[in-house]
Protein backbone atom coordinates (compact mmCIF):
# COMPACT_ATOMS: atom_id res chain seq x y z
CA UNK A 1 0.00 0.00 0.00
CA UNK A 2 1.74 2.85 -1.36
CA UNK A 3 2.24 6.34 0.77
CA UNK A 4 1.34 9.50 -1.30
CA UNK A 5 3.51 9.81 -4.03
CA UNK A 6 4.56 13.40 -5.03
CA UNK A 7 6.55 13.54 -8.31
CA UNK A 8 9.11 15.15 -8.81
CA UNK A 9 11.27 15.43 -5.47
CA UNK A 10 12.97 18.33 -7.12
CA UNK A 11 11.70 20.68 -10.25
CA UNK A 12 13.64 23.98 -11.27
CA UNK A 13 12.15 26.50 -13.65
CA UNK A 14 13.61 29.94 -14.73
CA UNK A 15 11.39 33.06 -14.36
CA UNK A 16 8.23 32.61 -16.27
CA UNK A 17 8.34 29.44 -17.17
CA UNK A 18 5.48 26.99 -16.14
CA UNK A 19 5.74 24.21 -13.16
CA UNK A 20 3.75 21.11 -12.67
CA UNK A 21 3.32 19.72 -9.82
CA UNK A 22 1.74 15.98 -9.31
CA UNK A 23 0.46 14.21 -6.71
CA UNK A 24 -1.19 10.71 -6.19
CA UNK A 25 -3.25 9.95 -2.94
CA UNK A 26 -2.82 7.01 -1.51
CA UNK A 27 -5.05 4.18 -2.27
CA UNK A 28 -9.00 4.97 -1.41
CA UNK A 29 -7.98 8.28 -0.85
CA UNK A 30 -10.23 10.69 -2.69
CA UNK A 31 -9.48 14.12 -0.59
CA UNK A 32 -6.42 15.63 -1.50
CA UNK A 33 -4.63 18.80 0.07
CA UNK A 34 -2.24 21.17 -0.95
CA UNK A 35 0.30 23.07 1.19
CA UNK A 36 3.28 24.65 1.04
CA UNK A 37 6.68 25.60 3.40
CA UNK A 38 8.60 28.76 2.55
CA UNK A 39 11.46 28.40 4.33
CA UNK A 40 11.45 28.81 7.94
CA UNK A 41 7.77 28.84 7.82
CA UNK A 42 5.03 26.71 8.73
CA UNK A 43 2.98 24.48 6.42
CA UNK A 44 0.52 26.89 4.35
CA UNK A 45 -2.90 25.82 3.20
CA UNK A 46 -3.21 26.31 -0.15
CA UNK A 47 -6.23 24.37 -1.34
CA UNK A 48 -8.48 21.45 -0.85
CA UNK A 49 -9.82 18.79 -3.83
CA UNK A 50 -12.07 15.94 -3.75
CA UNK A 51 -12.52 14.24 -7.36
CA UNK A 52 -13.15 16.57 -9.84
CA UNK A 53 -13.80 19.15 -7.27
CA UNK A 54 -12.47 22.32 -5.85
CA UNK A 55 -13.70 22.12 -2.28
CA UNK A 56 -11.82 25.08 -0.47
CA UNK A 57 -9.09 27.30 -2.50
CA UNK A 58 -9.07 29.84 0.41
CA UNK A 59 -5.18 29.53 0.41
CA UNK A 60 -3.96 29.55 -2.98
CA UNK A 61 -2.61 33.21 -4.75
CA UNK A 62 -5.46 34.48 -6.48
CA UNK A 63 -3.27 34.69 -10.20
CA UNK A 64 -0.73 32.34 -11.72
CA UNK A 65 -1.97 29.42 -9.43
CA UNK A 66 -4.23 26.67 -9.99
CA UNK A 67 -5.31 22.93 -8.98
CA UNK A 68 -7.20 20.13 -10.32
CA UNK A 69 -7.93 16.50 -9.16
CA UNK A 70 -9.12 14.76 -12.29
CA UNK A 71 -11.52 11.64 -12.10
CA UNK A 72 -8.69 9.54 -13.62
CA UNK A 73 -4.88 10.40 -12.78
CA UNK A 74 -2.98 12.34 -9.88
CA UNK A 75 -3.47 15.81 -8.65
CA UNK A 76 -2.15 18.78 -10.54
CA UNK A 77 -0.65 21.81 -8.52
CA UNK A 78 0.15 24.37 -11.51
CA UNK A 79 2.16 27.82 -11.22
CA UNK A 80 2.25 29.96 -14.24
CA UNK A 81 4.60 31.89 -15.46
CA UNK A 82 6.88 31.70 -11.62
CA UNK A 83 8.84 34.00 -9.81
CA UNK A 84 11.43 33.32 -7.35
CA UNK A 85 8.84 34.52 -4.91
CA UNK A 86 7.48 30.79 -5.97
CA UNK A 87 10.59 29.11 -4.48
CA UNK A 88 9.45 26.40 -1.66
CA UNK A 89 8.50 22.77 -0.51
CA UNK A 90 4.85 21.79 -1.88
CA UNK A 91 3.40 19.08 -0.04
CA UNK A 92 0.37 17.00 -0.55
CA UNK A 93 -1.73 15.20 1.39
CA UNK A 94 -4.76 12.65 1.33
CA UNK A 95 -7.23 11.59 3.53
CA UNK A 96 -9.94 8.61 3.21
CA UNK A 97 -12.84 11.45 4.34
CA UNK A 98 -12.97 15.38 5.10
CA UNK A 99 -11.26 16.50 7.74
CA UNK A 100 -14.27 17.69 9.10
CA UNK A 101 -14.73 13.89 10.03
CA UNK A 102 -11.64 13.48 12.15
CA UNK A 103 -9.87 11.77 9.78
CA UNK A 104 -5.84 11.98 9.64
CA UNK A 105 -4.22 13.52 6.36
CA UNK A 106 -0.73 11.71 5.05
CA UNK A 107 1.54 13.32 3.19
CA UNK A 108 3.63 13.17 0.31
CA UNK A 109 7.48 13.85 0.99
CA UNK A 110 6.82 17.29 -1.46
CA UNK A 111 8.04 18.68 -4.41
CA UNK A 112 11.20 21.31 -4.30
CA UNK A 113 10.71 24.06 -6.92
CA UNK A 114 13.53 26.26 -7.01
CA UNK A 115 13.03 28.93 -9.30
CA UNK A 116 15.83 30.60 -10.79
CA UNK B 1 -3.21 36.01 12.46
CA UNK B 2 -2.18 33.15 13.12
CA UNK B 3 -4.53 30.22 14.27
CA UNK B 4 -2.51 27.96 15.93
CA UNK B 5 0.85 28.92 17.59
CA UNK B 6 3.93 27.33 18.72
CA UNK B 7 5.85 29.88 20.38
CA UNK B 8 8.73 27.76 20.83
CA UNK B 9 10.76 27.63 17.55
CA UNK B 10 13.44 25.15 18.85
CA UNK B 11 13.95 22.53 22.16
CA UNK B 12 16.83 20.94 23.02
CA UNK B 13 16.52 18.47 25.37
CA UNK B 14 19.09 15.28 27.12
CA UNK B 15 18.31 11.84 25.88
CA UNK B 16 16.12 10.11 28.41
CA UNK B 17 14.52 13.16 29.40
CA UNK B 18 10.93 14.16 28.85
CA UNK B 19 10.52 16.71 25.59
CA UNK B 20 7.05 19.06 25.81
CA UNK B 21 6.28 20.42 22.99
CA UNK B 22 3.31 23.60 23.38
CA UNK B 23 0.87 24.64 21.16
CA UNK B 24 -2.16 27.57 21.65
CA UNK B 25 -4.83 28.07 19.19
CA UNK B 26 -7.42 30.84 19.03
CA UNK B 27 -10.30 29.36 17.28
CA UNK B 28 -12.67 27.91 19.77
CA UNK B 29 -14.34 25.88 16.73
CA UNK B 30 -11.79 23.94 16.76
CA UNK B 31 -12.47 20.25 17.98
CA UNK B 32 -9.60 17.88 16.27
CA UNK B 33 -5.81 18.20 16.64
CA UNK B 34 -2.73 16.62 15.25
CA UNK B 35 0.86 16.06 15.71
CA UNK B 36 3.04 16.13 12.86
CA UNK B 37 6.90 15.16 13.19
CA UNK B 38 8.80 16.17 9.93
CA UNK B 39 12.66 15.64 9.24
CA UNK B 40 14.35 17.64 6.64
CA UNK B 41 13.80 16.73 3.03
CA UNK B 42 10.98 14.46 3.60
CA UNK B 43 6.86 14.92 4.30
CA UNK B 44 5.55 15.38 7.68
CA UNK B 45 4.53 12.01 9.22
CA UNK B 46 1.14 11.55 11.54
CA UNK B 47 2.41 11.27 15.23
CA UNK B 48 -0.80 11.40 17.59
CA UNK B 49 -4.14 12.84 17.37
CA UNK B 50 -6.88 14.37 19.91
CA UNK B 51 -10.31 15.39 20.12
CA UNK B 52 -11.79 17.88 22.33
CA UNK B 53 -14.00 15.13 23.74
CA UNK B 54 -10.81 14.20 25.43
CA UNK B 55 -7.97 15.53 27.41
CA UNK B 56 -5.39 13.32 26.98
CA UNK B 57 -4.39 10.58 24.33
CA UNK B 58 -1.38 8.26 24.50
CA UNK B 59 0.75 6.49 22.46
CA UNK B 60 3.76 4.82 23.86
CA UNK B 61 6.14 7.24 24.23
CA UNK B 62 4.30 10.26 22.73
CA UNK B 63 1.28 11.81 24.73
CA UNK B 64 -1.03 14.66 23.90
CA UNK B 65 -2.52 17.00 26.42
CA UNK B 66 -5.66 18.79 25.66
CA UNK B 67 -6.80 22.35 27.96
CA UNK B 68 -9.66 23.54 26.33
CA UNK B 69 -10.63 26.16 28.64
CA UNK B 70 -6.96 27.77 28.03
CA UNK B 71 -6.94 26.92 23.82
CA UNK B 72 -3.60 24.70 24.69
CA UNK B 73 -2.21 21.62 23.72
CA UNK B 74 0.91 19.94 24.53
CA UNK B 75 3.28 16.92 22.99
CA UNK B 76 5.24 14.98 25.64
CA UNK B 77 7.63 12.35 24.46
CA UNK B 78 8.92 10.35 27.33
CA UNK B 79 11.38 9.27 27.24
CA UNK B 80 13.37 11.15 24.51
CA UNK B 81 15.31 9.69 22.40
CA UNK B 82 18.15 11.11 19.45
CA UNK B 83 15.91 9.95 16.31
CA UNK B 84 13.07 12.10 18.09
CA UNK B 85 15.26 14.92 16.71
CA UNK B 86 12.98 16.76 13.98
CA UNK B 87 10.62 19.54 13.25
CA UNK B 88 7.12 18.88 15.31
CA UNK B 89 4.03 20.60 13.63
CA UNK B 90 0.59 20.91 15.81
CA UNK B 91 -2.38 20.98 13.27
CA UNK B 92 -6.41 22.05 13.87
CA UNK B 93 -9.69 21.67 12.42
CA UNK B 94 -13.20 21.62 12.97
CA UNK B 95 -14.98 18.35 12.76
CA UNK B 96 -18.23 18.49 11.37
CA UNK B 97 -16.72 21.43 8.30
CA UNK B 98 -15.19 21.05 5.32
CA UNK B 99 -12.54 23.14 6.60
CA UNK B 100 -8.81 22.10 6.12
CA UNK B 101 -5.90 21.67 8.56
CA UNK B 102 -3.82 24.39 10.40
CA UNK B 103 -0.74 23.94 11.31
CA UNK B 104 1.42 26.05 13.17
CA UNK B 105 5.16 26.64 12.31
CA UNK B 106 6.47 23.95 14.03
CA UNK B 107 8.65 23.29 16.56
CA UNK B 108 12.60 22.05 15.71
CA UNK B 109 13.61 19.27 18.76
CA UNK B 110 16.99 18.74 19.74
CA UNK B 111 17.50 15.68 21.47
CA UNK B 112 21.34 15.54 22.64
CA UNK B 113 22.96 11.97 23.26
Amino acid sequence: NAGVMQNPRHLVRRRGQEARLRCSPMKGHSHVYWYRQLPEEGLKFMVYLQKENIIDESGMPKERFSAEFPKEGPSILRIQQVVRGDSAAYFCASSPSPPGTGSVAFFGQGTRLTVV
Amino acid sequence: DQQVKQNSPSLSVQEGRISILNCDYTNSMFDYFLWYKKYPAEGPTFLISISSIKDKNEDGRFTVFLNKSAKHLSLHIVPSQPGDSAVYFCAASVIGSQGNLIFGKGTKLSVKP
